[in-house]
């Protein structure tokens, strides 16, 4: 199975800041990766998908980049409703796995 | 407007059935994969399984794998999921989500773009 390991599981951060999040797969997956945002009490919310691609209606200052094995998630002028938790996801091959996520709180 | 209702979940006991159904709409269901996620509490999220949109491919978690069934009835615009000889460690929220891509690539699955609210399975003694 692909493990994906994400990092940091936490981050503390201010609004207007920049964080970036990473993601690395066990083995190479080529761009298929996604990146959901979830808030507490919701289901997940696609932002990113094949690594670099904004799903519609997802605003540019959240980017994504990366092939193979290392990928990131950038967003830039951290806004109050950025404050979630959020996960990469590999569909490079079954079975179908999730980072463990990473909470960003605000600092 | 696109709808994902999951039901069938509630308290069972270790060893048991349950069988979960989630019911879609607004959208052509047989253009597309679907997949099951769950969510235990606290924890993050784990993908199940998932099925093309003619079921012709079918991909489940090690940790259902033998137990879990996932299945569709496009007639019906229902995906279901049938869970035998449930664990303590099954507990968790079971999302529906619909796959983001068309009839991708023949018969292959990729990630979701649209999901239920879920449905609570407790598995407990």
């Amino acid at each position: 199975d692909i493990q994906m390991t994400q990092s940091p599981s936490s981050l503390s951060a201010s609004v207007g800041d920049r964080v970036t999040i990473t993601c690395q797969a066990s083995q190479d997956i080529s761009k298929y990766l996604n990146w959901y945002q979830q808030k507490p009490g919701r289901a997940p919310d696609l932002l990113i998908f094949d690594a670099s691609n904004l799903e519609t209606g997802v605003p540019p200052r959240f980017s994504g980049s990366g092939s193979g094995t290392d990928f990131s998630l950038s967003i830039n002028s951290l806004q109050p409703e950025d404050f979630a938790t959020y996960y990469c996801q590999q569909y490079g091959n079954f079975p179908y796995t999730f980072g463990q996520g990473t909470k960003l709180e605000i600092k | 407007e696109l709808n994902l209702v999951e039901s069938g979940g509630g308290l069972v006991q270790p060893g048991r059935s349950l069988r979960l159904s989630c019911a879609a709409s607004g959208f052509r269901f047989d253009d597309y994969a679907m997949h099951w996620v769950r969510q235990a509490p606290g924890k993050g999220l784990e993908w199940v399984s998932g099925i093309s949109w003619n079921s012709a491919n079918v991909g489940h978690a090690d940790s259902v794998k033998g137990r879990f069934t996932i299945s569709r009835d496009n007639a019906k615009n229902s995906l279901y999921l049938q869970m035998d000889s449930l664990r303590p460690e099954d507990t968790a929220l079971y999302y529906c989500a619909k796959d983001m891509r068309v009839r991708w690539l023949g018969s292959l699955l990729s990630g979701m773009d649209a999901w239920g609210r879920g449905t609570t399975v407790t598995v407990s003694s």
